[in-house]
């Protein structure tokens, strides 16, 4: 089955701390990973995307087919990172996205 | 810059009513979807279309059912709303292929009373 899991729900840092939002996923077949973002009141939207090999805002992630994993990583967590983090997954049979049910960021300052 | 609009931002309705929810987008997309967004659940996808006047049921699709009779617009309507479906609803719209961006709208929060 295909699945994505972020196991934290909550995820909370001072600011200047590394932050690691972890992102594990389940697909039969090579699958295309993204990471998108909620900040308070905005609309959802790309942060990053595997393919695209991108750091973003200082956020990084790689993907480990071996552990099937996609997590993101920041070196240094800034206030402005507080939001709600999404993984998801589409595949080359579809245009759908298969989303995890997010974690919430908290960077206190 | 993509466009995606939903028609309210907030919305309450009683059970039993039928309620169509509008979403536009402004760059020529083949793609649209429909999710809800709940706490804890994440998005879940309820209706995709990949062309005019074509749709797909995504994971939820009960008590749902959608409309694209043109390309820049994808319409979710409830035929009879019920208090388990108070949700946040986001449109997202997108070109064709698996590793492109999902561009989202600012979301219509329903309460069903």
């Amino acid at each position: 089955a295909q699945r994505v899991t972020q196991p934290e729900k909550l995820l909370s840092v001072f600011k200047g701390a590394p932050v690691e939002l972890k992102c594990n996923y389940s697909y039969s077949g090579s699958p295309e990973l993204f990471w998108y973002v909620q900040y308070s009141r905005q609309r959802l939207q790309l942060l990053l995307r595997h393919i695209s090999r991108e750091s973003i805002k200082g956020f990084t992630a790689d993907l480990n087919k071996g552990e099937t994993s996609f997590h993101l990583k920041k070196p240094f967590a800034q206030e402005e990172d507080s939001a709600m983090y999404y993984c998801a997954l589409s595949g080359k049979n579809t245009d759908k996205l298969i989303f995890g049910t997010g974690t919430r960021l908290q960077v206190f300052p | 810059d993509v466009k995606v609009t939903q028609s309210s931002r907030y919305l309450v309705k009683r059970t039993g009513e039928k309620v169509f929810l509008e979403c536009v987008q402004d760059m020529d997309h083949e793609n649209m979807f429909w999710y809800r967004q709940d706490p804890g659940l994440g998005l879940r996808l309820i209706y995709f279309s990949y062309d005019v006047k074509m749709k797909e049921k995504g994971d939820i699709p009960e008590g749902y059912s959608v409309s694209r009779e043109k390309k820049e617009r994808f319409s979710l309507i409830l035929e009879s709303a019920s208090t388990n479906q108070t949700s946040m609803y986001l449109c997202a719209s997108s070109t064709r292929g698996f590793t492109d961006t999902q561009y989202f709208g600012p979301g219509t929060r329903l309460t069903v009373l």
